[in-house]
């Protein structure tokens, strides 16, 4: 599985768009694009996911560059319930299915 | 819809107790997953159960953990003769069919063995 690379943490200022990197540079051509947050005190959220082309739902909107090497999860309009950590992981939709988050991006939104 | 219900949200219990958790995944989910996440850690996978497959008990810490699933509805995991080592948030995942990486979790049973 390939390795994802993300900030330890960023602010963003509340009714503002929130945009989160990830790096996943050797992601290989049947990996997806995962991500998934948690809320203090709460079971993780799964958010949205992509393979190659731009995803968007009622939630945020996944920009993956054309490499697939790197992506962006945005939050359009962060509300301080948007607070929590979030997680990128890349996975292939084979037999495995053990979900496994790595340090994530801390996020807090401000007012 | 209805989302992963889990009863109990909270269970205190004594060391050498049995413990039954249920979970109620959403309708239509072919897979259910249990994970358990101790204070300030990550996902620790236990259980999964896909149809009527055989399930993945790779991740069961030891014999005193048990689960059972009907169909592809309610899920209970059984831990036997608890230990302080066992509080931890019990959390319960299901997906839809042949999307096992689009989890949608319940609450979490917080337990604590005293």
């Amino acid at each position: 599985d390939a390795k994802t690379t993300q900030p330890p943490s960023m602010d963003c200022a509340e009714g503002r768009a929130a945009n989160l990197p990830c790096n996943h540079s050797t992601i290989s051509g049947n990996e997806y694009v995962y991500w998934y947050r948690q809320i203090h005190s709460q079971g993780p959220q799964y958010i949205i996911h992509g393979l190659k082309n731009n995803e968007t739902n009622e939630m945020a909107s996944l920009i993956i560059t054309e490499d697939r090497k790197s992506s962006t999860l945005i939050l359009p309009h962060a509300t301080l319930r948007d607070t929590a950590v979030y997680y990128c992981i890349v996975e292939s939709r084979g037999n495995d299915y053990k979900l496994s988050f790595g340090a994530g991006t801390t996020v807090t939104v401000r007012a | 819809g209805a989302g992963v219900s889990q009863s109990p949200s909270n269970k205190v219990t004594e060391k050498g107790k049995d413990v039954e958790l249920r979970c109620d995944p959403i309708s239509g989910h072919t897979a259910l997953y249990w994970y358990r996440q101790r204070l300030g850690q990550g996902l620790e996978f236990l259980i999964y159960f896909q149809g009527n497959s055989a399930p993945d008990k790779s991740g069961l810490p030891s014999d005193r953990f048990s689960a059972e699933r009907t169909g592809e509805s309610v899920s209970t995991l059984t831990i036997q003769r608890t230990q302080q080592e066992d509080s931890a948030v019990y959390l319960c995942a299901s997906s839809p069919p042949h999307r096992p990486y689009e989890q949608y979790f319940g609450p979490g049973t917080r337990l604590t063995v005293t």
